[in-house]
């Protein structure tokens, strides 16, 4: 069974501050990667995504990948309330995309 | 506008009331699916279509039927909906499955089965 973990939080981050989120997978011949971002009852949107080891930054956003840890992550910097919502981890698999039940964030003014 | 459209967006039903959720994109996407999403356990594919005619079962397939007569048409249906099956649902389309692909998904259609 493929899976996909992360903490559920809520993760309560200061305005202004780094955000991280997590997540791990456990699928090791998994190839694409991606971060979405859920504002409550919306539909999922497409973050970042990342294909190699190592760090892919866009704009505020860095994703990171670590293959032989089976990890990834999502770095926020200068965390604005906008932020708000829940992050959710996929990870692309033999022809599916395989989900994490998502992190809450909650960037405090 | 390229967009994923699924109908109805709130559904409230019976058990055992046959009910069909439509979804629909404007992108020639190859690739469609739907994923019913719950409290604490994420998203979870429902089916998938990699083309016309072409469906395979997801993770969490047992009560749904879908059928893809068209490119752009994707209908879930539930033959006896069960108070199990309520659930936010999401239809997601993609242009091929490949290693950097994006899925695009519908609004969410709110089910709710008594």
């Amino acid at each position: 069974q493929k899976e996909v973990e992360q903490n559920s939080g809520p993760l309560s981050v200061p305005e202004g501050a780094i955000a991280s989120l997590n997540c791990t997978y456990s699928d090791r011949v998994s190839q694409s990667f991606f971060w979405y971002r859920q504002y409550s009852g919306k539909s999922p949107e497409l973050i970042m995504s990342i294909y190699s080891n190592g760090d892919k930054e866009d704009g505020r956003f860095t994703a990171q990948l670590n293959k032989a840890s089976q990890y990834v992550s999502l770095l926020i910097r200068d965390s604005q309330p906008s932020d708000s919502a829940t992050y959710l981890c996929a990870v692309f698999s033999n022809y599916q995309l395989i989900w994490g039940a998502g992190t809450k964030l909650i960037i405090k003014p | 506008e390229a967009q994923v459209t699924q109908n109805p967006r709130y559904l409230i039903t019976v058990t055992g009331k046959k009910l069909t959720v439509t979804c629909s994109q404007n992108m020639n996407h190859e690739y469609m699916s739907w994923y019913r999403q719950d409290p604490g356990l994420g998203l979870r594919q429902i089916y998938y279509s990699m083309n016309v005619e072409v469906t395979d079962k997801g993770d969490v397939p047992e009560g749904y039927k879908v059928s893809r007569k068209e490119k752009r048409n994707f209908p879930l249906i539930l033959e006896s909906p069960s108070p199990n099956q309520t659930s936010l649902y999401f239809c997601a389309s993609s242009p091929v499955q490949g290693l950097n692909t994006e899925a695009f998904f519908g609004q969410g259609t709110r089910l709710t089965v008594v």
